[in-house]
């Protein structure tokens, strides 16, 4: 079943506005990661937040979790053009499954 | 470099015919997967080998038969193609830790008309 839902589905701003995507998943996880893919191209890995992390940065990207809700945001600050894509959870249950799963993506647009 | 390639990226072929498609990963991973995501862009785990052992088999038709062999390369073939296995199918590889990063390929578009 699946995992990790997103919201919002879709999401348009302008360039400089900051872009928050939320995740919520169902069962207990190692890790949740943040994964971008272009249009017509792989994902790529963006960051990695673990079950005892609360808040992690990375340059623009700001990942919060909290275990006790089952969810996870996304905060994208000073939006570019370039940052428009989909967005993607993706949990590691808890276990070694060996498997990430996926939910369904945001898709970003980022307006000039 | 390329770290995790997979050939051909577009694939169009008829209802009934077979197709491979191959992946190869330069990073030294010891896991590989094969992901199908849909037209609503839903990624969906397919298979996953371990050290060229097949450790994730998830529900999906015995038409599909992956092949590993060895650590680097992942290859999946596909018997009596139908309409419904249109979708991008994406090769991946991670480190055998307890993190799961996850390296994808560039997707390899498959249309069965």
């Amino acid at each position: 079943s699946q995992q990790g839902e997103e919201d919002p589905q879709a999401l348009s701003i302008q360039e400089g506005e900051n872009a928050t995507m939320n995740c919520s998943y169902k069962t207990s996880i190692n890790n949740l990661q943040w994964y971008r893919q272009n249009s017509g191209r792989g994902l790529v890995h963006l960051i990695l937040i673990r079950s005892n992390e609360r808040e992690k940065h990375s340059g623009r990207l700001r990942v919060t979790l909290d275990t006790s809700k089952k969810s996870s945001s996304l905060l994208i600050t000073a939006s570019r053009a370039a940052d428009t894509a989909s967005y993607f959870c993706a949990t590691a249950p808890s276990g070694n499954t060996g498997k990430l799963i996926f939910g369904q993506g945001t898709t970003l647009q980022v307006k000039p | 470099d390329t770290a995790v390639s997979q050939t051909p990226k577009y694939l169009v072929t008829q209802m009934g015919n077979d197709k491979s498609i191959k992946c190869e990963q330069n990073l030294g991973h010891d896991t590989m997967y094969w992901y199908k995501q849909d037209s609503k862009k839903f990624l969906k785990i397919m298979f996953s080998y371990n050290n060229k052992e097949l450790i994730i088999n998830e529900t999906v038709p015995n038409r599909f038969s992956p092949k590993s062999p060895d650590k680097a390369h992942l290859n999946l073939h596909i018997n009596s193609l139908e309409l419904g296995d249109s979708a991008v199918y994406f090769c991946a590889s991670s480190p055998w830790d307890r993190e799961y990063t996850i390296y994808f390929g560039e997707g390899s578009w498959l249309t069965v008309v």
